[in-house]
């Protein structure tokens, strides 16, 4: 089956530092790569849309400069949080898709805390 | 828009008995598809199931089964014979417009009791 890994699975970082987020498709090629945040108790809620070669579109609401995505290859895209608070501590999970519409593949997560 | 709804924050049931997640959708694509994952308490997202508008027959993976009602717009999922181990938030997800990204329902948090 199609995995997606992510690294790291969990950091803490202080606030005002930038923390970035690898996500990976290890046995196929990604199209698409989305970005989703989830809260504790909560959703998922999708912050962006990544292309391979391309900008990353955002959902509304989500600040692009403050979560730079770079798709920089069909297997590879990064999530940079800048300048990290507090109230950015979450959990972030990655998707990556084939192109098929049934075929979006999660990563395990990373949990993000900010001191 | 695509609108999901999870009207069951939490459910209990007790092991071996069947249980049914609700779940229903809002639409105005043609054709669409509607997901059930699984988030157990260490955060991944386990896909389970998938069924198209179009697919004429209920889909069904294992213990799994989608009864899809379009004409309800509903798209519940079916759990026989219940395990310990399937305990865990349950998530449906329905594509927007078309794409691939998808729009979660709030969750349900199932707890199945020995």
């Amino acid at each position: 089956g199609a995995v997606v890994s992510q690294h790291p699975s969990r950091v803490i970082c202080k606030s005002g530092t930038s923390v970035k987020i690898e996500c990976r498709s290890l046995d196929f090629q990604a199209t698409t790569m989305f970005w989703y945040r989830q809260f504790p108790k909560q959703s998922l809620m999708l912050m962006a849309t990544s292309n391979e070669g391309s900008k990353a579109t955002y959902e509304q609401g989500v600040e692009k400069d403050k979560f730079l995505i770079n798709h920089a290859s069909l297997t590879l895209s990064t999530l940079t949080v800048t300048s990290a608070h507090p109230e950015d501590s979450s959990f972030y999970i990655c998707s990556a898709s084939t192109g098929r519409i049934y075929e979006q593949y999660f990563g395990p997560g990373t949990r993000l805390t900010v001191t | 828009a695509q609108k999901i709804t999870q009207t069951q924050p939490g459910m209990f049931v007790q092991e071996k008995e069947a249980v049914t997640l609700d779940c229903t959708y809002d639409t105005s694509d043609p054709s669409y598809g509607l997901f059930w994952y699984k988030q157990p308490s260490s955060g991944e997202m386990i896909f389970l199931i998938y069924q198209g508008s179009y697919d004429q027959q209920n889909a069904t993976e294992g213990r799994y089964s989608l009864n899809f009602q379009k004409a309800r717009k509903s798209a519940n999922l079916v759990i026989s014979a219940s395990q310990l181990g399937d305990s865990a938030m349950y998530f449906c997800a329905i594509p927007i417009q078309g794409a691939q990204k998808l729009v979660f329902g709030q969750g349900t948090r199932l707890t199945i009791n020995p």
